[in-house]
């Protein structure tokens, strides 16, 4: 069956650090893989997507790969700020949408 | 704009009661799905539609009820025989269902439930 596998937090950098975060995923079939971000008190939002094998998703300075031989989706980030401080969540779409248990990011300045 | 509007945003209930979550989407999605969060066991399932007229369960449908007799509304019903209700709700969309592998979802702010 399918489902993700997400690097536990929480996580605490300091500001300009470098981040990643790892996901693994298991699926049937050639899934999308997200990358979604929840704010406190708020619902979740989509950060970037890849929908197939060796794709690149960036968004606000993110990138996660497509790895089809690793089975991998890794969040990184050159350089985080405060305002990144947020939940994580990786998912991946097949017949219905299978996300990880969530990385908790705290930068402090 | 378009988007997915939940209500209320917090709510309160005494045990025994009956109560009902409001997804609004004006996104014209056919898919709408209801998500439970706790801390730290990230989303699970509860139910979703694919279509009007028509859901099914997700992993823990036990103790709830939802309705899809609109495209655009799907409210989700916590009844007295959910055991742990308190918990953040979140209501999602997305423009395809189903067997799709492409489509994303977008979710509404949540809404929390606190059993008194």
């Amino acid at each position: 069956g399918n489902s993700v596998t997400q690097m536990e937090g929480p996580v605490t950098l300091s500001e300009e650090a470098f981040l990643t975060i790892n996901c693994t995923y298991t699926a049937t079939g050639y899934p999308s893989l997200f990358w979604y971000v929840q704010y406190p008190g708020e619902g979740l939002q989509l950060l970037l997507k890849a929908t197939k094998a060796d794709d690149k998703g960036s968004n606000k300075g993110f990138e996660a790969t497509y790895r089809k031989e690793t089975t991998s989706f890794h969040l990184e980030k050159g350089s985080v700020q405060v305002s990144d401080s947020a939940v994580y969540f990786c998912a991946l779409s097949g017949n219905q949408f299978y996300f990880g248990t969530g990385t908790s990011l705290t930068v402090i300045p | 704009d378009g988007g997915i509007t939940q209500s209320p945003k917090y709510l309160f209930r005494k045990e025994g009661q009956n109560v009902t979550l409001s997804c609004e989407q004006n996104l014209n999605h056919d898919a709408m799905y209801w998500y439970r969060q706790d801390p730290g066991q990230g989303l699970r399932l509860i139910y979703y539609s694919q279509i009007v007229n028509d859901f099914q369960k997700g992993d823990i449908a036990e103790g709830y009820s939802v309705s899809r007799e609109k495209k655009e509304s799907f409210p989700l019903t916590v009844t007295s025989a959910q055991k742990n209700p308190t918990a953040f709700y979140l209501c999602a969309s997305s423009t395809e269902g189903g067997h799709s592998n492409t489509g994303e979802l977008f979710f509404g702010e949540g809404s929390r439930l606190t059993v008194l």
